[in-house]
């Protein structure tokens, strides 16, 4: 069965403490692997795409990399701005896109 | 930009009731989509759109129907709601069909 699961569920960390959010997929044929922030009551919102296998993606405090099962967000010195759920998508063949469920991420002052 | 906007941001429905969830976006996108959003569980598509007047169903589509007259607006029709489409609903587009999406706000929907 196609599927992208994400690890942690939740994670709670403190300003400063540095660390990694996964995503494993069983799905094949993979065209795109999406990392989008989404905030309570509110859509997702994109941060990065990655294509292959060894390809990595910076911007701000985040980090995206991409093996070819898994994908990581590594979060450095994080902010209490970056308390969100953050959503992995893989993008397969023509309409197949298959969401995690995400990892809740909250950073405490 | 406005991007991608939606309306109503929550409607309560009864058993049974019909309503159009709206969807408009304004980069001129080609690629649009409907997903519902449940607790616990990744988002599923429902619909998609490539192009004003193609519409094709996602993984989810019983209970629904959509229409694409114009490039810009995406509804998505609710025939006979059912409790188990309580749910956010969440519209979105694309410049093509692997690049990424941007969604619009959500719609909070209940049905009792």
């Amino acid at each position: 069965e196609d599927q992208v699961t994400q690890s942690p569920e939740a994670l709670r960390l403190q300003e400063g403490e540095s660390s990694s959010l996964n995503c494993s997929y069983t799905v094949s044929g993979l065209r795109g692997l999406f990392w989008y922030r989404q905030d309570p009551g509110k859509g997702p919102e994109f941060l990065f795409t990655l294509y292959s296998a060894g390809e990595e993606k910076e911007k701000e405090r985040l980090k995206a990399t991409l093996t070819k099962k898994e994908s990581f967000l590594h979060i450095t010195a994080p902010k209490p701005e970056d308390s969100a759920t953050y959503l992995c998508v893989h993008r397969g063949g023509y309409q197949k896109v298959t969401f995690g469920t995400g990892t809740k991420l909250q950073v405490i002052p | 930009n406005a991007g991608v906007t939606q309306t109503p941001k929550f409607r309560i429905l009864k058993i049974g009731q019909s309503m159009t969830l709206q969807c408009t976006q304004d980069m001129n996108h080609n690629y649009m989509y409907w997903y519902r959003q449940d607790p616990g569980m990744g988002l599923k598509l429902i619909y998609y759109s490539v192009g004003a007047g193609i519409t094709d169903k996602g993984e989810v589509p019983n209970g629904y129907n959509v229409s694409r007259s114009t490039t810009e607006d995406f509804p998505l029709r609710l025939e006979l709601a059912a409790p188990s489409q309580t749910s956010v609903y969440f519209c979105a587009s694309s410049y093509s069909l692997y690049n990424e999406q941007f969604f619009g706000p959500g719609t909070r929907l209940t049905v009792l």
